[in-house]
C-alpha cells in the first residue's frame, strides 16, 4: 500500500493565482481531513469528510474548499491564494471518524505565495 | 488563550539519556494523542491514551486525567529519535478525529 499520498511536495504560487492539492489514500479509509502547519502552532483542521459525498468544515476552511467524489481521493482547492495561505499542509486520513482509530498522514506540500 | 501547552519547546539530550517531554490542558478531554514529526516533515501516530500507561518499544505515554497532564518518555535515547514530538487533545464534547486540538511540539534532538 502506498497509504497516503500529496502532490506536489512544493509548490510556489502568486497572490490570486489558484490551484488544487492532491490527496489520495489507497486504505479504504472514510475520513479523511486536511490540516495546515504553521511555524509557532499547532496543525489546525482546514476540512474534513467522513464519507464520498460528505464534507465539513474545519477551524480554518476561510479561502478552501474540498470534494469528495471517491474515497480515494480529497482534493484541496484554493480559490485565490494570499500570502497568509503561505504554508505546509497534511492530508490524512483514518479508517473512521472515531478518535479511537489512527490518522495517517500524507508527506507534506510545501506552499509559498508571493 | 491555548488550550493545549507542551514543554519544554526544545530539547537536546545525549545519546542513551532518558528524556520526558510534557503536555499540560487546560480543558476536559476524553483522549490524547502523541504523534511524532520526522525531520523531513512526515508525521506518525504514536499513542491514543485516555487513562493510565502504555508502552510501545522505548517510548512510555502516561496520561492523568484529573490533573490535565501527559508526559513522553523515551528510554535510551538514540539520534533517530531526533524530532518533533506533538501532542494532541480531544475535547469533551467531541468523539471526532475533527475535535482534535493539536499543541505546538517539543523538538527533541538526541546527540551521539
Amino acid at each position: 500500500n502506498a497509504g497516503v499520498t500529496q502532490t506536489p511536495k512544493f509548490q510556489v504560487l502568486k497572490t490570486g493565482q489558484s490551484m488544487t492539492l492532491q490527496c489520495a489514500q489507497d486504505m479504504n479509509h472514510e475520513y479523511m481531513s486536511w490540516y495546515r502547519q504553521d511555524p509557532g502552532m499547532g496543525l489546525r483542521l482546514i476540512h474534513y469528510s467522513v464519507g464520498a459525498g460528505i464534507t465539513d468544515q474545519g477551524e480554518v476552511p476561510n479561502g478552501y474548499n474540498v470534494s469528495r467524489s471517491t474515497t480515494e481521493d480529497f482534493p484541496l482547492r484554493l480559490l485565490s491564494a494570499a500570502p497568509s495561505q503561505t504554508s505546509v499542509y497534511f492530508c490524512a486520513s483514518s479508517y473512521s471518524e472515531s478518535y479511537t482509530d489512527t490518522q495517517y498522514f500524507g508527506p507534506g506540500t510545501r506552499l509559498t505565495v508571493l | 488563550k491555548n488550550e493545549v501547552e507542551q514543554s519544554p519547546q526544545n530539547l537536546t539530550a545525549q545519546e542513551g539519556e532518558f528524556i520526558t517531554i510534557n503536555c499540560s490542558y487546560s480543558v476536559g478531554i476524553s483522549a490524547l494523542h502523541w504523534l511524532q514529526q520526522h525531520p523531513g516533515g512526515g508525521i506518525v501516530s504514536l499513542f491514543m491514551l485516555s487513562s493510565g500507561k502504555k508502552k510501545h518499544g522505548r517510548l512510555i505515554a502516561t496520561i492523568n486525567i484529573q490533573e490535565k497532564h501527559s508526559s513522553l518518555h523515551i528510554t535510551a535515547s538514540h539520534p533517530r529519535d531526533s524530532a518533533v514530538y506533538i501532542c494532541a487533545v480531544l475535547l469533551n464534547y467531541g468523539g471526532s478525529q475533527g475535535n482534535l486540538i493539536f499543541g505546538k511540539g517539543t523538538k527533541l534532538s538526541v546527540k551521539p
